[in-house]
């Protein structure tokens, strides 16, 4: 078993509409989750970071945490086809606070058709 | 603010050499951590560094190696290279060490091995 598992996609939404990506983990001594949002042929950019059971919202973004449930996920409202990209879920369990050690998914790719 | 500077962006090189891949994080930020991303694996951790020592490491061959410099620069070094290395290798940095684990990832060096 994976420790962060992600479907592959691609996923296609139309532009407008809410994309809604997916992560479970397999630590439930996680402590921190990241999305990162990862353009072709770029780095990684981080757009949110959640620590806490419940929603976490900015701007068009969504944050969504559920560790009983060990599940993390992503909206994206009002889709843009600027969001197309692949987006990457990343886990810390930061044990002790002892390192800034990530483990990422293989990462969704968002396809928002104009 | 000046972002991650990794150098070289791109390189070739062939079976056996060795490479040596250089990363300035963000001003301020003390700690730095390294990835390689392949289509196959994705992300996957190598080793990160605060205040010049190595905090923890992946589970890379002892062919990777890295160091911390007293400004926070670090470098990777790859020997005996091998086909399999070709990878996309990212720096990252963090205001700090132990967490809570926000990474901001340089632009990437691309290293072909031929």
């Amino acid at each position: 078993q994976k420790e962060v598992e992600q479907n592959s996609g691609p996923l296609s939404v139309p532009e407008g509409a809410i994309a809604s990506l997916n992560c479970t983990y397999s630590d439930r001594g996680s402590q921190s989750f990241f999305w990162y949002r990862q353009y072709s042929g770029k780095s990684p950019e981080l757009i949110m970071s959640i620590y806490s059971n419940g929603d976490k919202e900015d701007g068009r973004f969504t944050a969504q945490l559920n560790k009983a449930s060990q599940y993390v996920s992503l909206l994206i409202r009002d889709s843009q086809p600027s969001d197309s990209a692949t987006y990457l879920c990343a886990v810390s369990t930061n044990y002790g606070g002892a390192t800034n050690k990530l483990i990422f998914g293989t990462g969704t790719l968002l396809a928002v058709q104009p | 603010k000046a972002g991650v500077t990794q150098t070289p962006r791109y390189l070739i090189k062939t079976r056996g050499q060795q490479v040596t891949l250089s990363c300035s994080p963000i001003s301020g930020h003390r700690s730095v951590s390294w990835y390689q991303q392949t289509p196959g694996q994705g992300l996957q951790f190598l080793f990160e560094y605060f205040s010049e020592t190595q905090r923890n490491k992946g589970n890379f061959p002892g062919r990777f190696s890295g160091r911390q410099f007293s400004n926070s620069r670090s470098e990777m070094n790859v020997s005996t290279l091998e086909l399999g290395d070709s990878a996309l290798y990212l720096c990252a940095s963090s205001l700090r060490q132990g967490g809570p684990g926000e990474l901001f990832f340089g632009e990437g060096s691309r290293l072909t091995v031929l």
